[in-house]
Order: structure tokens, then sequence, then C-alpha cells
């Protein structure tokens, strides 16, 4: 079946270094493929997002490049700052099935510190 | 502002009680889900409706029950027969049921046994 390995964490930082959060993902056919952030006690938001190979995915500074030829979607930011703390997940969703049904990582949490 | 709202934040179970969790979207979304989401781990999915009247079980549908009576309605109900209850339950929605669309989320319910 499907399945999303994600860096293992907690991952600390100071701020204004350099972020990189690696995932990668089994699955048939072309999947969609997703990056959530979770802030302490809400639910998931949407921070960006990649449909096909090559595809880049950007959003308030943050960017993944769905690679298809590694199966990787690694997370990066060039400058991280107190207010990224968060637990951030990969997840992907096959082309033909309901979105709901994504496949989820384990989440990697990230402490940036002053 | 349109979006998904659980209630209540926190909730406790007594033994052989059944609770049930609320979750009201106004996006007009025809998908919704229900998650479970425990410490260090991915989200589960638990059950899913595409349509008013219809749901389907999910990876871990075992000792919860829901219904789906109105649109913008899905109730999560958390059985006697759930013998690890607690976790943080997510529900979600989305625009459609295609593989690329977004997953929009709610702040969650968690759920303690006393």
């Amino acid at each position: 079946g499907d399945s999303v390995t994600q860096m293992e964490g907690p991952v600390t930082l100071s701020e204004e270094a350099f972020l990189t959060i690696n995932c990668t993902y089994t699955a048939t056919g072309y999947p969609s493929l997703f990056w959530y952030v979770q802030y302490p006690g809400e639910g998931l938001q949407l921070l960006l997002k990649a449909t096909k190979a090559d595809d880049k995915g950007s959003n308030k500074g943050f960017e993944a490049t769905y690679r298809k030829e590694t199966t990787s979607f690694h997370l990066e930011k060039g400058s991280v700052q107190v207010s990224d703390s968060a637990v951030y997940f990969c997840a992907l969703s096959p082309y033909n099935t309901n979105a709901g049904k994504s496949t989820f990582g384990d989440g990697t949490t990230l402490t940036v510190k002053p | 502002d349109g979006g998904i709202t659980q209630s209540p934040k926190y909730l406790f179970r007594k033994e052989g009680q059944n609770v049930t969790l609320s979750c009201e979207q106004n996006l007009n979304h025809d998908a919704m889900y229900w998650y479970r989401q425990d410490p260090g781990q991915g989200l589960r999915l638990i059950y899913y409706s595409q349509i008013v009247n219809d749901f389907q079980k999910g990876d871990i549908a075992e000792g919860y029950s829901v219904s789906r009576e109105k649109k913008e309605s899905f109730p999560l109900t958390v059985t006697s027969a759930q013998k690890n209850p607690t976790a943080f339950y997510l529900c979600a929605s989305s625009p459609g049921q295609g593989g690329s669309e977004k997953l929009f989320f709610g702040s969650g319910t968690q759920l303690s046994v006393l």
C-alpha cells in the first residue's frame, strides 16, 4: 500500500537558520503531494501542494519540489522564524481516490529558538 | 468566515459511556471526514462521507459510528466498544472528491478517559 516516511524529529533550529524536512513516499501511479502544518492544539492547515512531477509548491517562504525519480517531496525554507514552530506533516493522495483517504506521515516537530 | 467548527474542545468519557463529537461546516463542501491522531503519529481515517445520507468506513472504524443527515453536519460517536478512545479527533472536509483536493480541518477535540 501507499506510505509516507518523514524525517524523524524533533528538529530544533535557531532563528534565520535553513530548514529541510525530508519526505519520501511509496505509491503507485501519480499521487498529489502535500505539506500540512499543525500549530499546538489546532487542526492541520495546508501549507503547499504539488500535483505532478517537477511541480514546485510554495507558500510563506516554504518550498517543496515533486521529485518522481527519487519519490521525494522535501520541505525547505531559507530562514525560519520563531513563529514557524509547529508540527509538519507530509501527505499523499492518489489521483484516483478520495482526498480524505490521503496517507499521512508521522509528523516532524520543529522548534525555532530566538 | 467559512470554516469547520468542532465541539467541544475537550471531552471526558466515563467507562461504558458513549460520547458524541460535533462537526459543523459552512463551506458547502460535499465530502467530510473524521480522523484520529495519537501522539507522534500521523492521522488515521475513521469514517468519511461523500454525500448526505451516505458514509463509508475508514481504516479504523471499529468502536465508532457516524451520521450524515445534513450537508453541514457530520457527528462522530465514540461508543463503549472503543477500548482505547483517548486521542485527538479531527474533522475535515473537501470541496470535491478528487485526489488533488486540499483538506480543510477543524481545530479538533481532545477526548480523554476518566
